[in-house]
């Protein structure tokens, strides 16, 4: 059964720092993996998606990298801002072929203060 | 363009009652997901439609079921329920299923008293 495990639950860092937030997932079979970000009482936004053939991408500020062997993620934010404050979530689609279905991690929590 | 809508916003229900939660896509999506989000069990999916056809369910209950119409809007409904159905519901749509224009409505609160 595939498990999504971010780290780490919840961060607190000054304003310009740059930061990484970790995602890594039981089964290396995969189709893609996403990374999303969820404000306070919304719905969440697509960041990032890296196709299971794919290393990273890139976005802006934002980094996300996949080792789909070791089961691991990382999001890389450059240069972080107030504004970046919010749920950070990682979510994997399994298996070998597109659908709808994610399977999602627990968050990771972001302040950036001032 | 308009995005995900979701309606209602807010609902409170009482224990064994039913709701209906509806979602109505971006245009010209024909794929709609669901999700249950709560704190303790962070975001679960729920099912899957494309054209009106459900592809994939998750795990739970058969108290909630969900469908499709011919224009793609979407609705879920949850029978008898218990506080514990208590959950921001999301649905997210795109094109066809797993596009990278996966976009999720704001959700409708649940809250079962």
């Amino acid at each position: 059964k595939q498990e999504v495990t971010q780290i780490p639950a919840a961060l607190s860092v000054p304003e310009g720092e740059n930061l990484v937030l970790n995602c890594s997932f039981t089964d290396s079979a995969i189709y893609n993996l996403q990374w999303f970000r969820q404000d306070p009482g919304k719905g969440l936004t697509s960041l990032l998606l890296i196709q299971s053939s794919q290393r990273e991408q890139t976005s802006g500020r934002l980094n996300a990298s996949l080792d789909k062997s070791s089961g691991r993620s990382t999001l890389y934010i450059a240069a972080s801002q107030p504004g970046d404050s919010a749920t950070y979530l990682c979510a994997v689609r399994p298996g070998s072929s597109n659908t709808g279905k994610l399977i999602f991690g627990q968050g990771t929590t972001l302040q950036v203060k001032p | 363009k308009a995005g995900v809508t979701q309606t209602p916003r807010y609902l409170i229900k009482t224990r064994g009652q039913q709701v209906t939660l509806s979602c109505s896509p971006i245009s010209g999506h024909r794929s709609v997901s669901w999700y249950q989000q709560t704190p303790g069990q962070g975001l679960q999916f729920l099912f899957e439609y494309f054209s009106e056809t459900q592809r994939n369910k998750g795990n739970f209950p058969g108290r909630f079921s969900g469908r499709q119409f011919s224009n793609s809007r979407s609705e879920m409904n949850v029978s008898t329920l218990e506080l514990g159905d208590s959950a921001l519901y999301l649905c997210a749509s795109s094109a066809s299923p797993g596009d990278y224009g996966y976009t999720f409505g704001s959700g409708t609160r649940l809250t079962v008293v």
